[in-house]
């Protein structure tokens, strides 16, 4: 079992819904990562998470230390959100070294 | 405020050639990471810098190396390259290891 999950692994969904992606980590961490990864393989941080949630735009992301979860939610999707979503967890046990998911490809339909 | 920069973004070599990578990171970030990612295998962790020092290494065979100089610039080099080399290579920089980081374009590397 990877130590990261993510799901799903591909998201098709029509413009203007609201997408959660969620992310499940077995190991203990000292901070969440969420990333965006467009075709052509930049790679954009959206957000770093040790607790609670954060708001950024349209984009929201929350965890729960508790569960070992996270969720990213995107309101109001739109087709330039058309990307893949990566989780990454950083682990203490590991001098902080980042864990991966595999990510999430979403695709938004206009 | 200039971003992460690497260089070359597209490389094309043969079998059993080596290979140097380069990557500039953000002023006053002295932490440098290198991951590569294959469709494959998704991202791998290759290593981590800081102030000079290598903090971590990923699972990937002595022919892969890097170093970071005193400007915080860190090259990576692959030695006897095989196809299955063939990856984006990205870097990524932070002010320090519990950070957030910003990432570079990559270097897209194909073997031939």
């Amino acid at each position: 079992k990877n130590e990261v999950e993510q799901s799903p692994q591909n998201l098709t969904a029509q413009e203007g819904e609201f997408i959660t992606i969620n992310c499940s980590y077995s190991v203990g961490i000292s901070a969440l990562h969420w990333l965006q990864q467009h075709p052509g393989g930049g790679i954009v941080s959206l957000f770093m998470l040790s607790s609670g949630k954060k708001k950024h735009g349209r984009l929201i992301a929350t965890i729960n230390i508790q569960e070992k979860h996270s969720s990213l939610h995107i309101t109001a999707s739109h087709p330039r959100d058309s990307a893949v979503y990566i989780c990454a967890v950083r682990t203490p046990s590991s001098n902080y070294q980042l864990i991966w998911g595999a990510g999430t490809k979403l695709i938004i339909k206009p | 405020k200039a971003g992460v920069t690497q260089t070359p973004r597209y490389l094309i070599k043969t079998r059993g050639q080596q290979v140097t990578l380069s990557c500039s990171p953000i002023s006053g970030h002295r932490s440098v990471s290198w991951y590569q990612q294959t469709p494959g295998q998704g991202l791998q962790f290759l290593f981590e810098y800081f102030s000079e020092t290598q903090r971590n290494k990923g699972n990937f065979p002595g022919r892969f190396s890097g170093r970071q100089f005193s400007n915080s610039r860190s090259e990576m080099n692959v030695s006897t390259l095989e196809l299955g080399d063939s990856a984006l290579y990205l870097c990524a920089s932070s002010l320090g290891p519990d950070r957030d980081y910003t990432f570079g374009s990559g270097t897209r590397l194909t073997v031939v």
